[in-house]
């Protein structure tokens, strides 16, 4: 158990719709991560948080949107859903923003149907 | 800017016989380097860093990786492969102020 705890674990909605998906952090870090993984495009870093503020994005379409609350919470916005969003949505925590090691949550399973 | 190149996208092993994944990186700064594990419909699983200390690094379930900076490397190897080690490794870039890099990933298939 990575410390890091991701909900929901799966997820089906419809296209079009918006949903959201939420990380909370091991506790006493401040930065934020999220990845997209499909099996055609592989790993994808979407964007970072640390403490509350964007630290870097990455390939995160316009549709997404991410913040982190002053609890270090984080919530992934996904909306206009397509099929092509099918995916597993990756949270990662680490203490501080670069140089180390991140932790990762067990994902969440986006199905758009 | 900094970037990191699997050089396999999949490795076959027997059980029993050494594993070898091989990974590159490109920074302009220092390099903390990490090994993460990916088992299938799992989430990423730190294996091993360097964060410039020994340039050996070990790690869980009996692999190490070495740090060559003369030729940007960081290879993952393991003497004997058992079969639970079939999975998705991603070797992971980070230096400077800039976030986590991953190269595209090395399924390693093991073989009875």
């Amino acid at each position: 158990d990575s410390g890091v705890t991701q909900t929901p674990k799966h997820l089906i909605t419809a296209t079009g719709q918006r949903v959201t998906l939420r990380c909370s952090p091991r506790s006493g870090d401040l930065s934020v991560y999220w990845y997209q993984q499909s099996l055609d495009q592989g790993l994808q870093f979407l964007i970072q948080y640390y403490n509350g503020e964007e630290r870097a994005k990455g390939n995160i379409l316009e549709r997404f949107s991410a913040q982190q609350f002053p609890d270090l919470h984080s919530e992934l916005n996904l909306s206009s859903l397509e099929l092509g969003d099918s995916a597993l949505y990756f949270c990662a925590s680490s203490v501080a923003g670069t140089g180390i090691e991140a932790f990762f949550g067990q994902g969440t399973r986006l199905t758009v149907v | 800017a900094q970037s990191v190149t699997q050089l396999d996208s999949h490795v076959s092993v027997s059980e029993g016989t050494p594993v070898l994944l091989r990974c590159n990186y490109s920074s302009s700064y220092s390099p903390s380097l990490f090994w993460y594990v990916q088992h299938p419909n799992k989430g990423l699983q730190l294996l091993l860093k360097y964060t410039s200390a020994a340039t050996l690094v070990k790690g869980i379930n009996g692999f190490e990786a070495e740090f060559k900076k003369s030729e940007t490397s960081f290879h993952l190897t393991k003497p004997s492969a058992h079969m639970s080690d079939a999975a998705e490794y991603f070797c992971v870039v980070s230096s400077g102020y800039s976030t986590l890099t991953f190269g595209k990933g090395t399924m390693l298939l093991v073989s009875p």
